[in-house]
Protein backbone atom coordinates (compact mmCIF):
# COMPACT_ATOMS: atom_id res chain seq x y z
CA UNK A 1 0.00 0.00 0.00
CA UNK A 2 1.80 3.40 -1.03
CA UNK A 3 1.72 6.61 0.57
CA UNK A 4 0.81 8.41 -2.10
CA UNK A 5 -1.89 6.87 -3.89
CA UNK A 6 -2.14 6.79 -7.92
CA UNK A 7 -4.99 5.51 -10.12
CA UNK A 8 -3.97 1.91 -11.31
CA UNK A 9 -4.42 2.81 -15.22
CA UNK A 10 -6.26 5.09 -17.47
CA UNK A 11 -6.54 5.52 -20.80
CA UNK A 12 -7.64 7.99 -24.23
CA UNK A 13 -7.40 8.61 -27.29
CA UNK A 14 -4.99 9.90 -29.43
CA UNK A 15 -5.26 13.73 -29.44
CA UNK A 16 -7.31 13.72 -26.01
CA UNK A 17 -6.40 15.18 -22.81
CA UNK A 18 -5.90 12.33 -19.60
CA UNK A 19 -5.23 13.46 -16.41
CA UNK A 20 -3.31 10.73 -13.35
CA UNK A 21 -3.95 12.37 -9.79
CA UNK A 22 -1.48 11.23 -6.82
CA UNK A 23 -3.79 11.56 -3.49
CA UNK A 24 -1.21 12.00 -0.69
CA UNK A 25 -1.70 13.53 3.32
CA UNK A 26 -0.83 15.85 5.53
CA UNK A 27 2.44 14.38 6.02
CA UNK A 28 3.46 14.81 2.36
CA UNK A 29 1.28 16.37 -0.46
CA UNK A 30 -0.22 18.45 2.41
CA UNK A 31 2.61 19.28 4.35
CA UNK A 32 3.54 21.36 1.46
CA UNK A 33 6.34 19.20 -0.04
CA UNK A 34 6.83 19.24 -3.78
CA UNK A 35 5.87 16.50 -6.15
CA UNK A 36 7.00 15.11 -8.94
CA UNK A 37 6.23 12.71 -12.28
CA UNK A 38 8.48 10.59 -13.71
CA UNK A 39 7.43 8.61 -16.97
CA UNK A 40 8.93 5.10 -17.30
CA UNK A 41 8.71 3.26 -21.29
CA UNK A 42 8.27 -0.14 -21.30
CA UNK A 43 11.64 -1.76 -20.34
CA UNK A 44 13.26 1.82 -19.62
CA UNK A 45 14.44 3.59 -16.91
CA UNK A 46 12.05 6.20 -15.41
CA UNK A 47 12.49 9.77 -16.68
CA UNK A 48 11.86 12.79 -15.43
CA UNK A 49 8.77 14.40 -16.46
CA UNK A 50 7.47 17.06 -14.17
CA UNK A 51 9.12 19.53 -11.36
CA UNK A 52 8.63 21.17 -7.91
CA UNK A 53 4.51 20.43 -8.95
CA UNK A 54 4.34 22.14 -12.17
CA UNK A 55 7.99 22.76 -13.72
CA UNK A 56 9.06 20.83 -16.97
CA UNK A 57 12.74 19.71 -17.11
CA UNK A 58 14.47 21.03 -20.39
CA UNK A 59 13.41 18.71 -23.21
CA UNK A 60 10.05 17.66 -22.15
CA UNK A 61 6.91 18.68 -24.17
CA UNK A 62 4.58 21.24 -23.04
CA UNK A 63 1.94 18.67 -23.43
CA UNK A 64 2.77 17.22 -20.42
CA UNK A 65 1.55 19.73 -17.27
CA UNK A 66 1.86 19.55 -13.39
CA UNK A 67 -0.56 20.72 -10.32
CA UNK A 68 -0.97 20.35 -7.12
CA UNK A 69 -4.04 21.71 -4.48
CA UNK A 70 -3.37 20.36 -0.83
CA UNK A 71 -3.15 17.15 -0.42
CA UNK A 72 -2.90 16.05 -3.86
CA UNK A 73 -1.14 16.13 -7.44
CA UNK A 74 -2.28 15.54 -10.34
CA UNK A 75 -0.21 15.25 -14.06
CA UNK A 76 -2.23 15.94 -17.23
CA UNK A 77 -1.03 15.13 -20.65
CA UNK A 78 -2.77 16.84 -23.65
CA UNK A 79 -2.57 16.14 -27.33
CA UNK A 80 -2.21 12.43 -26.84
CA UNK A 81 0.06 10.26 -28.71
CA UNK A 82 0.70 6.61 -29.24
CA UNK A 83 4.66 7.36 -27.71
CA UNK A 84 2.64 8.68 -24.30
CA UNK A 85 1.71 4.88 -23.55
CA UNK A 86 4.05 4.32 -20.06
CA UNK A 87 4.34 4.54 -16.60
CA UNK A 88 3.66 7.25 -14.57
CA UNK A 89 5.03 7.39 -10.87
CA UNK A 90 4.35 10.70 -8.60
CA UNK A 91 6.76 10.92 -6.12
CA UNK A 92 7.38 13.14 -2.50
CA UNK A 93 8.85 13.48 0.31
CA UNK A 94 6.99 11.98 3.85
CA UNK A 95 8.13 13.44 6.95
CA UNK A 96 6.34 10.63 9.22
CA UNK A 97 8.37 8.57 7.60
CA UNK A 98 11.47 10.31 6.78
CA UNK A 99 11.96 9.13 3.55
CA UNK A 100 10.95 9.58 -0.01
CA UNK A 101 7.89 8.17 -1.56
CA UNK A 102 6.36 7.25 -4.56
CA UNK A 103 2.77 6.36 -5.97
CA UNK A 104 1.85 2.78 -6.91
CA UNK A 105 2.14 4.12 -10.37
CA UNK A 106 -0.27 4.27 -13.07
CA UNK A 107 -0.66 2.99 -16.52
CA UNK A 108 -1.35 4.88 -19.49
CA UNK A 109 -2.74 3.05 -22.67
CA UNK A 110 -3.22 5.39 -25.74
CA UNK A 111 -6.38 3.67 -27.39
CA UNK B 1 26.62 12.51 -22.54
CA UNK B 2 25.84 11.66 -19.04
CA UNK B 3 25.44 8.04 -17.90
CA UNK B 4 24.96 5.66 -15.02
CA UNK B 5 26.05 2.25 -15.05
CA UNK B 6 25.21 -0.02 -12.88
CA UNK B 7 26.34 -3.36 -11.81
CA UNK B 8 26.83 -6.37 -9.19
CA UNK B 9 23.67 -7.61 -9.49
CA UNK B 10 22.89 -11.57 -9.84
CA UNK B 11 21.47 -14.77 -7.68
CA UNK B 12 22.14 -14.61 -4.34
CA UNK B 13 20.38 -16.58 -1.89
CA UNK B 14 18.36 -15.80 1.41
CA UNK B 15 21.03 -14.39 3.88
CA UNK B 16 23.95 -13.78 1.44
CA UNK B 17 25.36 -10.20 0.58
CA UNK B 18 25.93 -8.65 -2.72
CA UNK B 19 27.69 -5.23 -3.36
CA UNK B 20 26.22 -3.02 -6.37
CA UNK B 21 27.91 0.04 -8.08
CA UNK B 22 27.41 2.68 -9.91
CA UNK B 23 29.80 4.11 -12.15
CA UNK B 24 29.07 7.56 -13.08
CA UNK B 25 30.27 9.82 -16.40
CA UNK B 26 29.33 12.64 -18.39
CA UNK B 27 28.34 14.90 -15.55
CA UNK B 28 30.51 15.73 -12.21
CA UNK B 29 29.88 12.87 -9.86
CA UNK B 30 31.29 14.92 -6.83
CA UNK B 31 28.52 17.34 -7.03
CA UNK B 32 25.90 15.33 -6.87
CA UNK B 33 23.99 13.74 -4.34
CA UNK B 34 22.51 10.32 -5.32
CA UNK B 35 20.07 7.72 -4.47
CA UNK B 36 19.54 3.85 -5.22
CA UNK B 37 15.49 3.27 -6.07
CA UNK B 38 14.29 -0.41 -7.04
CA UNK B 39 11.71 -2.20 -8.53
CA UNK B 40 10.30 -5.57 -8.14
CA UNK B 41 9.40 -7.30 -10.93
CA UNK B 42 5.82 -5.97 -12.28
CA UNK B 43 5.63 -3.49 -9.31
CA UNK B 44 6.48 0.20 -8.68
CA UNK B 45 9.48 2.08 -7.63
CA UNK B 46 10.69 2.27 -4.27
CA UNK B 47 13.14 4.71 -2.72
CA UNK B 48 16.22 3.04 -0.97
CA UNK B 49 18.53 4.79 0.03
CA UNK B 50 19.91 8.73 -0.32
CA UNK B 51 23.13 9.91 -0.12
CA UNK B 52 24.97 13.63 -0.19
CA UNK B 53 27.99 14.87 -2.58
CA UNK B 54 30.56 13.82 0.09
CA UNK B 55 29.37 10.87 1.34
CA UNK B 56 29.19 11.90 4.72
CA UNK B 57 25.22 11.62 5.10
CA UNK B 58 23.41 8.67 4.39
CA UNK B 59 19.16 7.87 4.67
CA UNK B 60 17.72 4.38 4.06
CA UNK B 61 13.97 2.91 3.87
CA UNK B 62 12.74 1.46 7.19
CA UNK B 63 12.58 -2.18 4.64
CA UNK B 64 16.42 -1.73 4.53
CA UNK B 65 17.99 0.21 7.72
CA UNK B 66 20.85 -1.73 9.15
CA UNK B 67 21.29 -4.12 6.29
CA UNK B 68 22.10 -1.96 3.53
CA UNK B 69 25.18 0.51 3.17
CA UNK B 70 25.10 3.06 0.80
CA UNK B 71 28.70 5.04 -0.41
CA UNK B 72 30.83 6.74 -2.80
CA UNK B 73 34.24 6.88 -3.89
CA UNK B 74 34.26 10.58 -5.89
CA UNK B 75 37.77 9.97 -7.18
CA UNK B 76 36.54 6.70 -9.36
CA UNK B 77 32.64 8.26 -9.41
CA UNK B 78 31.66 5.25 -8.30
CA UNK B 79 28.92 4.76 -5.91
CA UNK B 80 27.87 1.56 -4.17
CA UNK B 81 25.17 -0.48 -2.52
CA UNK B 82 26.12 -3.05 -0.15
CA UNK B 83 23.37 -5.27 0.69
CA UNK B 84 23.40 -8.17 3.20
CA UNK B 85 21.02 -10.49 4.92
CA UNK B 86 19.06 -10.61 1.90
CA UNK B 87 15.81 -11.88 1.67
CA UNK B 88 13.05 -12.77 -1.11
CA UNK B 89 11.41 -9.28 -0.53
CA UNK B 90 14.91 -7.79 -1.82
CA UNK B 91 14.13 -8.94 -5.30
CA UNK B 92 14.22 -6.17 -7.67
CA UNK B 93 15.68 -3.96 -10.63
CA UNK B 94 18.21 -1.89 -8.43
CA UNK B 95 18.33 1.70 -9.90
CA UNK B 96 20.87 4.93 -9.09
CA UNK B 97 19.75 8.02 -10.16
CA UNK B 98 21.26 11.82 -9.59
CA UNK B 99 18.88 14.14 -8.02
CA UNK B 100 18.48 17.40 -10.38
CA UNK B 101 20.18 20.31 -9.53
CA UNK B 102 17.14 22.35 -9.75
CA UNK B 103 15.99 21.05 -6.49
CA UNK B 104 16.57 20.90 -3.14
CA UNK B 105 16.15 18.34 0.26
CA UNK B 106 14.02 17.44 0.83
CA UNK B 107 12.68 18.32 -2.54
CA UNK B 108 14.78 16.49 -4.54
CA UNK B 109 13.49 14.84 -8.17
CA UNK B 110 15.51 12.42 -10.05
CA UNK B 111 17.04 13.09 -13.42
CA UNK B 112 19.92 11.31 -14.06
CA UNK B 113 19.10 7.13 -14.61
CA UNK B 114 21.30 4.17 -14.68
CA UNK B 115 19.48 0.91 -16.87
CA UNK B 116 19.12 -0.63 -13.76
CA UNK B 117 20.91 -3.85 -12.32
CA UNK B 118 18.83 -7.40 -11.64
CA UNK B 119 19.33 -8.39 -8.08
CA UNK B 120 17.21 -11.74 -7.44
CA UNK B 121 17.32 -13.45 -3.70
CA UNK B 122 16.46 -17.35 -4.10
CA UNK B 123 17.52 -20.91 -3.29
Amino acid sequence: QSVLTQPPSVSGAPGQRVTISCTGSSSNIGAGYDVHWYQQLPGTAPKLLIYGNSNRPSGVPDRFSGSKSGTSASLAITGLQAEDEADYYCQSYDSSLSGWMFGGGTKLTVL
Amino acid sequence: EVQLVESGGGLVQPGGSLRLSCAASGFTFSTYWMYWVRQAPGKGLVWVSRINSDGSSTSYADSVKGRFTNSRDNAKNTLYLQMNSLRAEDTAVYYCAGVFKGTTWPNEALDYWGQGTLVTVSS
